[in-house]
């Protein structure tokens, strides 16, 4: 079983609907973030967050460490933000340099 | 900055021969990571350096794969021989220390044949 389960793992939106991604992990973490790959393209971190929520623009992200979960929503989604979206915890002390990685969400946004 | 810097974006390459990737930092990070992405597995670390070390090869998949970082500036991953199950995209990725957000480079999709 992967330690970092995300979903789903596919998910098809119209334009300007609200967006919801989920991920679970089953270890204890330093940190988790939220990374985006445009298809072909790089990665580009979008948040790193160790309690509450963050919000840049039109991407939230709240975690709750002791339900051992994070959701990533996007407001009034857009096409332009089809890509998938990766969730990756941090292990904590020693190992902290570690990323373990969700398989990852494919969102789909038409318009 | 130009961000972390890998090259070549695309490398087609023979079974058997060998293969070299590199990667530019961001100037300033400590800390590079050298990662593989593949469909079935995700992205999987394969090396960590840190202060141009290597701290961590737990994940180097055997002895074909090996990486360098000579300098501050810049770090090699090489496999020899390669082999049509290493086809994956390499990404490489620094931060300014070992538990800091992580900034990763555009990749370098590698096919085997």
């Amino acid at each position: 079983k992967n330690e970092v389960e995300q979903s789903p793992q596919n998910l098809t939106a119209q334009e300007g609907e609200f967006i919801t991604i989920n991920c679970s992990y089953s270890v204890g973490i330093s940190a988790l973030h939220w990374l985006q790959q445009h298809p072909g393209g790089g990665i580009v971190s979008l948040f790193m967050l160790s309690s509450g929520k963050k919000k840049h623009g039109r991407l939230i992200a709240t975690i709750n460490i002791q339900e051992k979960h994070s959701s990533l929503h996007i407001t009034a989604s857009h096409p332009r933000d089809s890509a998938v979206y990766i969730c990756a915890v941090r292990l904590p002390r020693g190992s902290n340099y570690k990323l373990t990685f969700g398989k990852g969400t494919l969102l789909t946004v038409n318009p | 900055d130009a961000g972390v810097i890998q090259s070549p974006r695309h490398e087609v390459t023979e079974m058997g021969q060998e293969v070299t990737l590199r990667c530019k930092p961001i100037s300033g990070h400590n800390s590079l990571f050298w990662y593989r992405q593949t469909m079935m597995r995700g992205l999987e670390l394969l090396i960590y350096f840190n202060n141009n070390v290597p701290i961590d090869d737990s994940g180097m998949p055997e002895d074909r794969f090996s990486a360098k970082m000579p300098n501050a500036s810049f770090s090699t991953l090489k496999i020899q021989p390669s082999e049509p199950r290493d086809s994956a995209v390499y990404f490489c990725a620094s931060s300014l220390h070992r538990d800091a957000e992580a900034f990763f480079g555009q990749g370098t999709r590698l096919t085997v044949v």
